[in-house]
């Protein structure tokens, strides 16, 4: 079983509509979690991190449920420009961050 | 400011050569950090560099797989005998202290590794 598992997808999204997805991790001593986004051939950028009591930042809502081991994001109003992977990451004792293999989502018209 | 650069950014080679990815890290940032993606893949953690302490090189897959940062700064991953299986985008990191467990990475572009 792999450290850090999510769907990967696709999901596909109307315009408009709301998308949710989780990931779930292993190793109970995690202590730091984020959601990254890539876009197809680019570099992964930080779209924000994930905190106890559950962090909005915008459009875009992350929380956390340690009892379940899982993070999910939460998409609402989606854009066309929302379309890409979203990694999450755990960080564990020790500052390796450990990635998931990406939920792809794809908005459309 | 300039971010995380890397190069060369695409890399083609013959199963057999050596080579070397290089990594220049967001100036300041005492922690750099060395992934690989392959194609359609996550990201796989590779090996770690936190100021003067020891590198965390758990990630790396063989002894083909080396690394080095000088200076605290520049980064080069090297890899020796390459396989075809090596090809996919190299991803360097780096942060500014790693030692949060919050700290955030910053990402470069990445190498793309092709070996034929």
């Amino acid at each position: 079983r792999k450290e850090v598992e999510q769907d990967p997808g696709p999901f596909n999204v109307p315009e408009g509509a709301t998308v949710a997805f989780n990931c779930t991790y292993s190793n109970s001593a995690s202590q730091s979690f984020f959601w990254y986004r890539q876009d197809c051939r680019k570099e992964p950028k930080l779209l924000m991190s994930v905190y106890s009591s559950g962090n909005e930042d915008g459009r875009f809502t992350a929380q956390l449920n340690r009892a379940s081991q899982y993070i999910s994001l939460l998409i609402r109003d989606s854009k066309l420009s929302d379309s890409a992977t979203y990694l999450c990451g755990t960080k564990a004792a020790g500052n390796k961050l450990t990635f998931g293999g990406g939920t792809r989502v794809l908005v459309k018209p | 400011g300039a971010g995380v650069s890397q190069s060369p950014s695409n890399k083609v080679t013959e199963k057999g050569k050596d080579v070397e990815l290089r990594c220049d890290p967001i100036s300041g940032h005492t922690a750099l950090y060395w992934y690989r993606q392959s194609l359609g893949q996550g990201l796989e953690f590779l090996i770690y560099f936190q100021g003067n302490s020891a590198p965390d090189k758990s990630g790396l897959p063989s002894d083909r797989f080396s690394a080095e940062r000088t200076g605290g700064s520049v980064s080069t991953l090297t890899i020796q005998r390459t396989q075809q299986e090596d090809s996919a985008v190299y991803l360097c990191a780096s942060s500014p202290q790693g030692s949060l467990s919050t700290d955030t990475q910053y990402f470069g572009p990445g190498t793309r590794l092709t070996v034929l």
